[in-house]
């Protein structure tokens, strides 16, 4: 079956500018969590939602926002880019929102703020 | 709050040696362990997880890792690599009740040699 699937792979954007991501989960899977992997900082926890709701949020300032529609697939937002927020975002889905269940990473898409 | 460390950064091995990755976790209650794996150029693939049972978890590819509880340790070991093992490894835990977001360690580069 498919995996998950992100788009755009890739992105370049200004300073000031927001962005929006996409994530499409693997069928069947309810649950999607965002995580943004950078050189410094490796990787950290945005958000998860399930069913609809966001379910935990991670440390990060309210410009980074998302949400999650009938159909389980994603999108987070990032309004007024900074330079600092250029990595790699990660969408991961799992069957349930339960600790114990494995999560089926995207190939991620990269945004480069400039 | 969950915290991971992988002490190794970055390994250097030749074809058919050994490999031990130290990852060390800091929780105050039961949590979920993972090793996923991220070749070049392609996204987090899960390794092998640890819920509950054996300490010793096998995984794909030859690899296992033994929890420690004694310790907060979750080591992954392969006894002989291959060139193709070369890619970076990241532990992760999540809570067994509650929060489901994973937290990751910094991540270690292997490199092996032909």
């Amino acid at each position: 079956k498919a995996g998950v699937t992100q788009t755009p792979r890739y992105l370049i954007k200004t300073r000031g500018q927001q962005v929006t991501l996409s994530c499409s989960p693997i069928s069947g899977h309810r649950s999607v969590s965002w995580y943004q992997q950078t050189p410094g900082q490796g990787l950290q926890f945005l958000f998860e939602y399930f069913s609809e709701t966001q379910r935990n949020k991670g440390n990060f300032p309210g410009r980074f926002s998302g949400r999650q529609f009938s159909n389980s697939r994603s999108e987070m937002n990032v309004s007024t880019l900074e330079l600092g927020d250029s990595a790699l975002y990660l969408c991961a889905s799992s069957l349930e929102s339960a600790p114990g269940t494995e999560a089926f990473f995207g190939q991620g898409t990269r945004l480069t703020v400039v | 709050a969950q915290s991971v460390s992988q002490h190794n950064h970055h390994v250097i091995l030749s074809e058919a040696a050994s490999l031990e990755l130290g990852c060390n976790y800091s929780y105050g209650g039961t949590v979920n362990l993972f090793w996923y794996v991220q070749y070049p150029g392609q996204h987090l693939q899960l390794l092998l997880k640890y819920f509950s049972g054996d300490p010793l978890v096998k995984g794909i590819k030859g690899f296992e890792a033994e929890f420690i509880k004694s310790k907060f340790s979750f080591n992954l070991r392969k006894p002989s690599v291959q060139w193709s093992d070369t890619a970076e490894y990241f532990c992760a835990v999540n809570a067994r009740t509650g929060r489901r977001a994973l937290t990751f360690g910094s991540g270690t580069r292997l490199q092996v040699q032909p």
